[in-house]
């Protein structure tokens, strides 16, 4: 298995732009994570998904943000209007038996 | 409740020494505690976890010691290696209710001097 794979490694882009991060996840996993990782604030859980649900969004920071899972192997995130204070690093997770597996994360860079 | 306190924040060792590395937890409800090894520019990967059921897992020169009464359970790298030199998660996790929900210690940054 390849793994979670996200998609793009790196995004820069301007203060107004919409932005989408991409996810795949690890096949037959029913659990999926995006977080977000910055130096201030460590790691964040942003929103869940169980079966394609979203679970838990509390974590996500503002109405700007947004993430869908259509089906199971796919999931994005999006940012609308992406603003400088979102850049970060975006980390897409699976998990299936409490064993969470993440995907080697997208640079996002708003200026 | 929800929080997972980590420490310290940064720590050196000399090579061949044991890096130890604490959390502390107030959820009780919490019964998965993986443990987290990030490289720059990599994602986190999963390096050992441990059940409360047990107060000991090891796995080659990684153990994880957990106290439940005191809700405090810690990392210990034996015989530290430069390649060693990470960021380490602790994290808590609790499944029985089936919410599956991560919750990340802040990270140390560990330094193993050659």
């Amino acid at each position: 298995d390849a793994g979670v794979i996200q998609s793009p490694r790196h995004e820069v882009t301007e203060m107004g732009q919409e932005v989408t991060l991409r996810c795949k996840p690890i096949s037959g996993h029913d659990y999926l994570f995006w977080y977000r990782q910055t130096m201030m604030r460590g790691l964040e859980l942003l929103i869940y998904f169980n079966n394609n649900v979203p679970i838990d969004d509390s974590g996500m920071p503002e109405d700007r943000f947004s993430a869908k899972m259509p089906n199971a192997s796919f999931s994005t995130l999006k940012i609308q209007p992406s603003e400088p204070r979102d850049s970060a690093v975006y980390f897409c997770a699976s998990s299936s038996t409490g064993r969470a597996f993440f995907g080697q994360g997208t640079r996002l860079t708003v200026v | 409740q929800q929080q997972v306190k980590q420490s310290p924040q940064s720590l050196i060792v000399q090579k061949g020494g044991i890096s130890i590395i604490n959390c502390a937890y107030e959820n009780t409800a919490f019964d998965y505690f993986p443990w987290y090894q990030q490289f720059p520019g990599k994602g986190p990967a999963l390096l050992i976890a441990i059940r409360p059921d047990v107060s000991e897992k090891k796995e080659g020169r990684f153990t994880i010691s957990f106290n439940k009464s005191a809700k405090q359970f810690s990392l210990h790298i034996m015989d530290s290696q430069p390649g060693d030199s990470a960021t380490y998660f602790c994290a808590a996790l609790e499944t029985t209710s089936g919410t599956y929900k991560y919750i990340f210690g802040t990270g140390t940054r560990l330094k193993v001097l050659a």
